[in-house]
């Protein structure tokens, strides 16, 4: 099993609608959960860290964080063409020592198409 | 003013070389971190340095080398390099060791012929 899965898409939705992309994770110990965007040819790029269970909103940003059921999940509202890229669920995971890891998913291509 | 910047942007090269990445930061965070992302875009971390100090060794092959000569900085020496070490490194930052949000510059993507 992998630590952090992701659905790896496309996943193609049309321009206004809502698109969801879901994570799940493999450690209990889980901390802290962020989303990064990546265009293509470019580098991730931070767009949302949750650290609690519940949602979390920014913008047309949401996430979504259910410890219990190790699932994180991120919404966008009102979708554009300008938010198709490769989105990255990133989980921080606790090692011996007190250091922490952050462990990457493959990613979901997201395709908004006009 | 770039918070995470890595020289080169690309770098194309023989098989048996050895090459250097140099990464910068002035975000004034104290832990930097170098990823490999291959071509099935799977982003791994490699190494991480806190203050100076190596704290996280992936299993890594030991012909590459970091090394940080302050807290600003962070370079990735490779000899040797395989056509397998052909990618795009990442360095990136973050505040400090706990479970904060790391920033990451723009990749050098590295091509062994």
């Amino acid at each position: 099993q992998k630590e952090v899965e992701q659905n790896s898409g496309p996943l193609s939705v049309p321009e206004g609608a809502i698109a969801s992309l879901n994570c799940t994770y493999s450690d209990r110990g889980s901390q802290s959960f962020f989303w990064y965007r990546q265009y293509s040819g470019k580098s991730p790029e931070l767009i949302m860290s949750i650290y609690s269970n519940g949602d979390k909103e920014d913008g047309r940003f949401t996430a979504q964080l259910n410890k219990a059921s190790q699932y994180v999940s991120l919404l966008i509202r009102d979708s554009q063409p300008s938010d198709s890229a490769t989105y990255l669920c990133a989980v921080n995971r606790a090692r011996s020592g007190g250091y922490n890891k952050l462990i990457f998913g493959a990613g979901t291509r997201l395709a908004v198409h006009p | 003013d770039t918070a995470v910047s890595q020289t080169p942007k690309y770098l194309v090269t023989q098989m048996g070389n050895d090459k250097s990445i140099k990464c910068e930061q002035n975000l004034g965070h104290d832990t930097m971190y170098w990823y490999k992302q291959d071509s099935k875009k799977f982003l791994k971390i490699m190494f991480s340095y806190n203050n100076k100090e190596l704290i996280i060794n992936e299993t890594v092959p030991n012909r590459f080398s970091p090394k940080s000569p302050d807290k600003a900085h962070l370079n990735l020496h490779i000899n040797s390099l395989e056509l397998g070490d052909s990618a795009v490194y990442f360095c990136a930052s973050s505040p400090g060791l706990g479970f904060y949000e790391q920033y990451f510059g723009p990749g050098t993507r590295l091509t062994v012929t």
